[in-house]
């Protein structure tokens, strides 16, 4: 079973507006953490955003802001005001358990900023 | 700022030749990994180290081999090289804790062999 599910592969969204990325995983450990990367053509994977499981609020890092639904298990990525910049490859991915240990990602979707 | 070093950037290679892919990162951080990552599709965690002399396979069985012998040096050798090892290759680093601490990407080696 996909421990990380990205549905949408590819989105649209104008330049200034807010645009929300879905991503949905699947656990049983209760100690888990959430993470948001950013790949633009060059290739590089850019860290944006983590949630943990035990966290209360969401997680919010200047534009970026996480929608962490725990009962349905989803880490929605949310982008305010979105910019030509923004335009990129998005990656979720999870880290289970309470030690340190790799990440596993979704398949990702394809952010296309309009001017 | 992270600093995390990959060389080479790109690499066009002929079948069989034998490469090695390195990564370096001057943050002291225990943990290192090695993604393959085909054009446009998710990461694959083939090769990870939790420390010097440290190191095991990841969920994608990869014919590479990779060394820890420096904690700052995690380089990956593909001994003979074929068209089917064409794809980007992403090295990271975290630390050994747990919590927010996101892997650091180094900037990927594009290989492409012929």
């Amino acid at each position: 079973a996909q421990k990380i599910t990205q549905t949408q592969p590819g989105m649209f969204v104008q330049e200034k507006e807010a645009v929300t990325l879905d991503c949905t995983y699947d656990t049983s450990d209760p100690s888990y953490g959430l993470f948001w990367y950013k790949q633009p053509s060059s290739g590089e994977m850019i860290f944006l955003i983590y949630q943990g499981s035990y966290d209360q609020q969401n997680a919010t890092e200047g534009r970026y802001s996480l929608n962490f639904q725990k009962a349905r298990k989803s880490a929605n990525l949310v982008i305010s005001a979105s910019q030509l910049g923004d335009s990129a490859m998005y990656f979720c991915a999870m880290r289970e358990g309470g030690s340190a240990r790799q990440l596993t990602f979704g398949s990702g979707t394809q952010l296309t900023v309009l001017p | 700022e992270a600093d995390i070093y990959q060389t080479p950037r790109y690499l066009v290679i002929g079948t069989g030749k034998k490469i090695t892919l390195e990564c370096s990162q001057t943050m002291g951080h225990d943990k290192m990994y090695w993604y393959q990552q085909d054009p446009g599709m998710e990461l694959h965690l083939i090769h990870y180290s939790y420390g010097v002399n440290s190191t095991e396979k990841g969920d994608l069985s990869s014919e590479s081999t990779v060394s820890r012998i420096r904690t700052e040096h995690f380089p990956l050798t593909l001994e003979s090289a074929r068209p089917s090892h064409t794809s980007q290759y992403l090295c990271a680093s975290s630390e050994a804790g747990t919590g927010g601490d996101g892997q650091y990407f180094g900037p990927g080696t594009r290989l492409t062999v012929t």
